[in-house]
């Protein structure tokens, strides 16, 4: 059964810091992983998709890396700003599945 | 349309009443999901739309839990008979291609049982 884990749970930098989250995932064979962005009270807004072929995959100021052979995925986020501030979730769809299966989430908090 | 819409935004209702919530996606896109988000916790699968497939139900927790695709765009999904734990956020997606492409949610409904 994929599980999918977020460390941190919550995270507060102060602004201009870079930040990396994590995500791993228990079952390695993953059609694509996707970041979303939740802010509150709102739905989610997609960020970053990797597709199981890809290393890594860029939108501006977001990085994101997959590796596939340990379970993990790592959204890297440059110079962060309190725009930033919302939680950021990454989802799987387990092996031959075609619904996403989502971690917990990090909560950030960029200080101005 | 450009995005996928939920309505309503926010519904307050009391206990033992029957709730619809609506979801119209992308155009174009054959894949629908439902997901529910309770406070504090993680997203919950409900139910999965494709095509003309018959949807899968796997994720809803009871039998008051429903939900249709009509033509294959416009999703209704049904609570009967609510209850305070059924209080959470309904957030839609809908995809071209299953999770091939990735999901594209809406802004969700806000569910209130009072």
């Amino acid at each position: 059964k994929q599980e999918v884990t977020q460390i941190p749970a919550a995270l507060s930098v102060p602004e201009g810091e870079n930040l990396v989250l994590n995500c791993s995932f228990t079952d390695s064979a993953i059609y694509n992983l996707q970041w979303f962005r939740q802010d509150p009270g709102k739905g989610l807004t997609s960020l970053l998709l990797i597709q199981s072929s890809q290393r890594e995959q860029t939108s501006g100021r977001l990085n994101a890396s997959l590796d596939k052979s340990s379970g993990r995925s790592t959204l890297y986020i440059a110079a962060s700003q309190p725009g930033d501030s919302a939680t950021y979730l990454c989802a799987v769809p387990p092996s031959g599945t075609y619904k996403y299966i989502f971690g917990t989430g990090t909560r950030l908090k960029v200080l101005a | 349309g450009a995005g996928v819409s939920q309505s309503p935004s926010n519904k307050v209702t009391e206990k033992g009443k029957d709730v619809e919530l609506r979801c119209d996606p992308i155009s174009g896109h054959t894949a629908l999901y439902w997901y529910r988000q309770s406070l504090g916790q993680g997203l919950e699968f409900l139910i999965y739309f494709q095509g003309n497939s018959a949807p899968d139900k796997s994720g809803l927790p009871s039998d008051r839990f429903s939900a249709e695709r009509t033509g294959g765009s416009v999703s209704t999904l049904t609570i009967q008979r609510t209850q305070q734990e059924d209080s959470a956020v309904y957030l839609c997606a809908s995809s071209s291609s299953g999770t091939a492409y990735g999901y594209t949610f809406g802004s969700g409904t806000r569910l209130t049982v009072v």
